[in-house]
């Protein structure tokens, strides 16, 4: 069975730091990874995807991609206490377009 | 642009009783997904529609759950008899095109008592 882990939390940082949230998979053929952002009582909605081995940057987030290690993550720059949500991993399985997801990490940044 | 719409927000029934869900996704998507959150466990795949075919429904965990998607537009997922361990909370997501951005629905919490 197809499983994405996260640790759940909650992760607690102050303003202005680097937030890193971190996700593996186990299915080694996985082609397409998301990070999804929930506020509480929110939608989930989707603030990055990554394909490619290495690091993608889109204004303070940055995904990083490891297929070696089945390994992936988000770092949130210049954290601010409107960044404190659940981020949630999503990954295509090889062959597949449904998004297995992880139980979400609860980040929490304080003033 | 509408986003992805969700009937009711919340629903408290009892046990043995028929509770019915309804998602409009965005105009245009014809793709539509069905997913579960239990309390403290992940999102989980229920069934995925392309218009008003179901491309798949390995999600499903059994014959009590029924979802249509009649003239490719809106969804309903029916879930009769309901039982407790049904509990939690029902996301609609669709997406314009297979392996892309997910929008999802504000979800439909249901309690079963």
């Amino acid at each position: 069975q197809k499983e994405v882990e996260q640790n759940s939390g909650p992760l607690s940082v102050p303003e202005g730091a680097i937030a890193s949230l971190n996700c593996t998979y186990s299915d080694r053929g996985s082609q397409s990874f998301f990070w999804y952002r929930q506020y509480s009582g929110k939608s989930p909605e989707l603030i990055m995807f990554i394909y490619s081995n290495g690091d993608k940057e889109d204004g303070r987030f940055t995904a990083q991609l490891n297929k070696a290690s089945q390994y992936v993550s988000l770092l949130i720059r210049d954290s601010q206490p409107s960044d404190s949500a659940t981020y949630l991993c999503a990954v295509n399985g090889e062959g597949s377009y449904i998004p297995t997801f992880g139980r979400g990490t609860s980040l929490i940044v304080h003033p | 642009e509408a986003g992805v719409t969700q009937f009711p927000s919340h629903s408290v029934i009892e046990k043995g009783q028929t509770v019915t869900l309804r998602c409009d996704p965005i105009s245009g998507h014809d793709n539509l997904y069905w997913y579960r959150r239990v309390m403290g466990k992940e999102i989980k795949f229920l069934l995925h529609f392309v218009k008003e075919s179901k491309q798949d429904e390995s999600g499903m965990p059994n014959n009590r759950f029924l979802a249509e998607r009649t003239g490719g537009t809106y969804s309903t997922l029916k879930v009769q008899p309901a039982e407790l361990e049904d509990s939690g909370v029902y996301f609609c997501a669709s997406s314009q095109y297979r392996a892309g951005e997910l929008f999802f629905g504000e979800g439909s919490r249901l309690t079963v008592l």
